[in-house]
């Protein structure tokens, strides 16, 4: 168990739609990322987050958006959801100057 | 920017036997972290070991060693005593030391253990 926790694990959803993911990073870490990796695919950055500010951004649609809350939680919003963003969304976490990140279990999004 | 390549898409090894991953990155940084991640069936992204790039020491956590040449910017992995518990699809990945921002995966080698 990485201390990591996404919610839910999964989600099954329709085209048009639109979903919330949210994830709790470890006790005391600042930083969150967000990936996206489709089926049999490699992990695609999507943005991350650091004490509540947006500090980059990968490869992550305009219909998606995210934010990280005074709690350190954060959500990643996907709306007008499309076939292809059928995927596994993970977070992961760091503590501020820890090089490594700690993966959730991630969430499973079906869109039909 | 910065590019992680994982040239083997699938291996194979009997159980008991050794296997080695390859990676490479490229880089024109000094300071980084190099990982290496296996994401089991479950699909749980975990960690399985860790290089900084100023350690001269190749990095070892039980049967998990690595062979970390910096100047050939390679990083590959190698599993002694293979178990069927490390099937799973295995990705390299860089963390720049002065941009913490961003990870870079390669796109992962899947490996099979044969009882």
């Amino acid at each position: 168990d990485s201390g990591v926790t996404q919610t839910p694990k999964h989600l099954i959803t329709a085209t048009g739609q639109r979903v919330t993911l949210r994830c709790s990073p470890r006790s005391g870490d600042l930083s969150v990322y967000w990936y996206q990796q489709s089926l049999d695919q490699g992990l695609q950055f999507l943005i991350q987050y650091y004490n509540g500010e947006e500090r980059a951004k990968g490869n992550i649609l305009e219909r998606f958006s995210a934010q990280q809350f005074p709690d350190l939680h954060s959500e990643l919003n996907l709306s007008s959801l499309e076939l292809g963003d059928s995927a596994l969304y993970f977070c992961a976490s760091s503590s501020s100057g820890q090089e490594t990140q700690y993966f959730g279990p991630g969430t499973r999004l079906l869109v039909l | 920017a910065q590019t992680v390549t994982q040239s083997q898409p699938e291996m194979s090894v009997q159980e008991a036997e050794t296997v080695t991953l390859s990676c490479t990155y490229d880089t024109s940084e000094s300071d980084y972290y190099l990982f290496w991640y296996k994401q089991p069936p479950s699909r749980q992204m975990i960690l399985v070991i860790r290089q900084e790039a100023y350690k001269q020491q190749n990095a070892t956590e039980n049967r998990f060693s690595v062979n970390f040449q910096k100047a050939a910017k390679s990083f590959s992995l190698k599993i002694s005593d293979s178990q069927l518990g490390d099937a799973a699809m295995y990705f390299c990945a860089y963390r720049s030391e002065y941009n913490f921002n961003k990870f870079y995966f390669g796109s992962g080698t899947k490996l099979n253990v044969k009882p």
